[in-house]
């Protein structure tokens, strides 16, 4: 089944506890990009990745790492954690670069930080 | 700057009756518009875009460059349809690359 799938799917930790989030999808995308979903500000880019070795930064990328190693993996590092980044988060997938591709989403990843 | 707005939070209609979601966007080229919703407990997912003018699950949407609008209709509303829905905007951005642009959101409640 294409699909993007990521992993832990729910997560509690503590400030400054470095984590990872894994994304991997299986549909051969080359575009992946990281979202976080917060209450009244809907979804905010924090990373995105045009293909392998390729990553730029989103509108609120502070806090995180990303890397492409891969073309089906698209891991976000939390060197740090702190509160403000108790969030749900999203990846997405599309065949190239946005445009009239459509973006497949992850079931999230809800972390909570204190 | 590119920019979505969705007015409205919270929207609760009943069922059977018209629905309007509002969107609207700032862009200075000529924009890609989506409508994705995210269902209770599901992930979200692509419903329309404008270069298809298409129909999904009853819904349309017309981009309309003069109000700079975007606004996600059906005529008769029901129970299924309720589900967080996101208007985005595919654009250039400040670093040049062109991504996916979401507004913050409405949640459509349909009431028996």
């Amino acid at each position: 089944e294409a699909q993007v799938t990521q992993n832990p799917r729910y997560l509690i930790t503590v400030t400054g506890k470095k984590l990872t989030v894994t994304c991997s999808q299986n549909m051969n995308h080359e575009y992946m990009s990281w979202y976080r979903q917060d209450p009244g500000l809907g979804l905010r880019q924090i990373y995105y990745s045009m293909n392998v070795e390729v990553t730029d930064k989103g509108d609120v990328p502070e806090g995180y790492k990303v890397s492409r190693k891969e073309k089906r993996n698209f891991p976000l590092i939390l060197e740090s954690p702190s509160p403000n980044q108790t969030s749900l988060y999203f990846c997405a997938s599309s065949l190239l670069a946005v445009g009239s591709y459509e973006q497949y989403f992850g079931p999230g990843t809800r972390l909570t930080v204190t | 700057a590119q920019r979505v707005t969705q007015p409205e939070k919270l929207l609760s209609v009943f069922k059977g009756a018209p629905v309007e979601l509002k969107c609207n966007y700032s862009y200075s080229g000529s924009p890609e518009l989506f409508w994705y919703v995210q269902y209770s407990r599901q992930r979200l997912q692509l419903l329309l875009r404008h270069i298809s003018r298409e129909s999904i699950k009853g819904f349309t949407a017309d981009l309309n460059k003069g109000e700079t609008s975007f606004h996600l209709k059906k005529p008769f509303a029901q129970e299924e349809d309720s589900a967080m829905y996101y208007c985005a905007l595919s654009g250039r951005g400040e670093t040049g690359a062109n991504n996916l642009f979401f507004g913050t959101g409405t949640r459509l409640t349909v009431i028996p």
